[in-house]
């Protein structure tokens, strides 16, 4: 069974861009989750996503925001990047009617210049 | 709110000898937990969870848990650290209405000398 897929793995934006990253969960897997790491703040939450429909959210500013599609694959989108937002972006799938337990990718490492 | 703390930032043991990391959560109702690993410029991955049952907590690469309401703990151990044990580990919480909000502690980085 394939893991959870994000790409691209590395990125550089300038300050005032806009970027968007991509998750493709294991398949069967409807609920996707993405977590944002800086050496800072640690890993916290973004948003997560289950059947197209957002329910939970992070406290990070409206810049932030994501989307699921039919298929379960989901993209987030940070817009007006500061360099703040250089992180590690993670995404994680997880199907709750097996039980609990995420599956990270292996990340998308954001730098902002 | 919920809450994960990881008392140890560094740990440094020697190969083959016992480990143990500590997390302690806060947490209202009964807590999803979980612990990660990750090896630098990687993503995470789930060494075990707990969610209901018996309250030791067996997972893969020879790594257990022992969830103690009683201390809000739950405490990864493995009884003889090999070399490639080095990493950086997360405690986690389950939190939000669906328990699908992971909150992480801070991790403990640990090293291991041959």
């Amino acid at each position: 069974k394939a893991g959870v897929t994000q790409t691209p793995r590395y990125l550089i934006k300038t300050r005032g861009q806009q970027v968007t990253l991509s998750c493709s969960p294991i398949s069967g897997h409807r609920s996707v989750s993405w977590y944002q790491q800086t050496p800072g703040q640690g890993l916290q939450f973004l948003f997560e996503y289950f059947s197209e429909t957002q329910r939970n959210k992070g406290n990070f500013p409206g810049r932030f925001s994501g989307r699921q599609f039919s298929n379960s694959r989901s993209e987030m989108n940070v817009s007006t990047l500061e360099l703040g937002d250089s992180a590690l972006y993670l995404c994680a799938s997880s199907d709750p009617r097996v039980n609990y337990g995420y599956t990270f990718g292996s990340g998308t490492r954001l730098t902002v210049v | 709110a919920q809450s994960v703390t990881q008392p140890d930032i560094h740990i440094t043991v020697s190969e083959g000898a016992s480990l143990e990391l500590r997390c302690n959560y806060s947490y209202g109702a009964t807590p999803y937990l979980f612990w990660y690993v990750q090896s630098p410029g990687q993503g995470l991955q789930l060494l075990l969870k707990y969610f209901s049952g018996d309250t030791l907590v067996q997972g893969i690469k020879g790594f257990e848990a022992e969830f103690k309401r009683s201390q809000s703990s739950f405490n990864l151990r493995k009884p003889s650290v090999h070399w490639s044990d080095a990493a950086e580990y997360f405690c986690a919480v389950g939190a939000g209405e669906y328990g699908n909000k992971l909150v992480f502690g801070a991790g403990t980085i640990l090293r291991v000398k041959s």
